[in-house]
């Protein structure tokens, strides 16, 4: 099954755009992109997912690269309730793993006032 | 409208003792899966379902057994706890894996004493 690495933290400040990168080098031509979030003591939150082009939902925007080798998350404008762990994750559309959810290990995004 | 129901919330374990972790949704979702976290980790797979009737492993599927007899509920058992199955445990449910994004329960406190 591909891999997918992250950063394993990053910070921002309230109100600036924020840039999470992932990459997924093994990522096979039928595997969606899928990006959640986890806010401390709860279950994870779907922020949006894509399989080729860019997409854009009132969360976020998700970029992904024309080798769909990485990808990476902008969030426009960060607010504290943004913190969280975020996780990349590829959705299995094939084989023997299809639909399959496996996560990473996320980054831990930190929003300063 | 519930989404997605986990019972029970909390439950405390003796090692040896049996239990049953129920996922429910009412979102004629056919596909469900079943995570487990450990403090400061990500999210682990353990089984997964793509409809009603089947199953297939995870990442860390020892010591597990689930079923999927009736499309709105995931049922994961433990048929002898382990101190190491000390987690939080996560259902998520999906329209069709991949293509969709999935909606995850609170999450199921378990501690294995």
């Amino acid at each position: 099954d591909a891999k997918t690495t992250q950063p394993n933290s990053m910070e921002s400040n309230e109100e600036e755009p924020v840039h999470l990168p992932c990459n997924h080098s093994t990522i096979s031509g039928t595997d969606y992109i899928h990006w959640y979030r986890q806010l401390p003591s709860q279950g994870p939150e779907y922020v949006i997912h894509g399989l080729t082009s860019n997409v854009n939902n009132r969360m976020a925007s998700l970029a992904i690269a024309e080798d769909r080798k990485s990808s990476t998350l902008i969030l426009h404008r960060a607010t504290l309730r943004d913190a969280a762990v975020y996780y990349c994750i590829l959705a299995y559309a094939g084989g023997t793993s299809y639909g399959k959810l496996t996560f990473g290990q996320g980054t831990i995004l930190t929003v300063h006032p | 409208n519930a989404g997605v129901t986990q019972t029970p919330k909390f439950r405390v374990l003796k090692t040896g003792q049996s239990m049953t972790l129920l996922c429910a949704q009412d979102m004629n979702h056919e596909y469900m899966y079943w995570y487990r976290q450990d403090p400061g980790m990500g999210l682990r797979l353990i089984h997964y379902s793509v409809g009603e009737g089947t199953t297939a492993k995870g990442e860390v599927p020892d010591g597990y057994n689930v079923s999927r007899l009736k499309k709105q509920n995931f049922l994961l058992g433990l048929e002898s706890a382990a101190p190491s199955q000390t987690s939080v445990y996560f259902c998520a449910s999906s329209y069709s894996g991949e293509r969709t994004e999935a909606f995850f329960g609170q999450g199921t406190r378990l501690t294995v004493v």
